[in-house]
């Protein structure tokens, strides 16, 4: 079973508008990644929040993570055309195995 | 630096054939990971590797073997191929943080 599941599974807004994207997840946590993935491409990673952390930033990127609810969101801002993809949370197991498991995604589209 | 590379890139097989899938990465990261995506379904881990000449199951290892002879590559092999493993393969390496992706292989088996 998935241990992230992405909230919406698809998304479309207007270009300037933000994008938020939420992913829940089953088990305690070390820390939980974001990665976009553009159309018949491979994945790149955007942003690591470790289980301490309550929220991070890079660039019009900022993720929040809440251990309590076992949920994260990722927040884009000022979104372009260019952000048009599917994003996907990953989680560890938290139990230092290196194996993680990614949601299902969310797929967005920006349109300009 | 190339990354992480993946060969071949398309690959159509018969049911019963075996291949085996190649990954390369030029990062000297100790782990690396082979998942395989499929339409609403996200990306499932077959095998991973936590160093030179160790592998483990991920969620979805049947009817898949991998190898880590060398710190740089990490194989996947289907010994008796199936419809059912039609999908895009990808790899994938780290250094215990964000992972890096190859471009994937997309596999067809009639």
């Amino acid at each position: 079973s998935q241990q992230g599941e992405e909230d919406p599974q698809a998304l479309s807004i207007q270009e300037g508008e933000n994008a938020t994207m939420n992913c829940s997840y089953k088990t305690s946590i070390n820390n939980l990644q974001w990665y976009r993935q553009n159309s018949g491409r491979g994945l790149v990673h955007l942003i690591l929040i470790r289980s301490n952390e309550r929220e991070k930033h890079s660039g019009r990127l900022r993720v929040t993570l809440d251990t309590s609810k076992k949920s994260s969101s990722l927040l884009i801002t000022a979104s372009r055309a260019a952000d048009t993809a599917s994003y996907f949370c990953a989680t560890d197991d938290g139990a230092g195995t290196y194996k993680y498991i990614f949601g299902t995604g969310t797929r967005l589209k920006v349109l300009a | 630096n190339a990354g992480v590379t993946q060969t071949p890139k398309f690959r159509v097989l018969k049911t019963g054939q075996s291949m085996t899938l190649l990954c390369a990465q030029d990062m000297n990261h100790e782990y690396m990971y082979w998942y395989r995506q499929d339409p609403g379904m996200g990306l499932r881990l077959i095998h991973y590797s936590v160093g030179e000449g160790t592998t483990a199951k991920g969620e979805v290892p049947d009817g898949y073997n991998v190898s880590r002879l060398k710190k740089q590559n990490f194989l996947l092999g289907l010994e008796s191929a199936a419809p059912s493993q039609t999908s895009v393969y990808f790899c994938a390496s780290s250094y215990g943080g964000g992972k890096y992706f190859g471009p994937g292989t997309r596999l067809t088996v009639l």
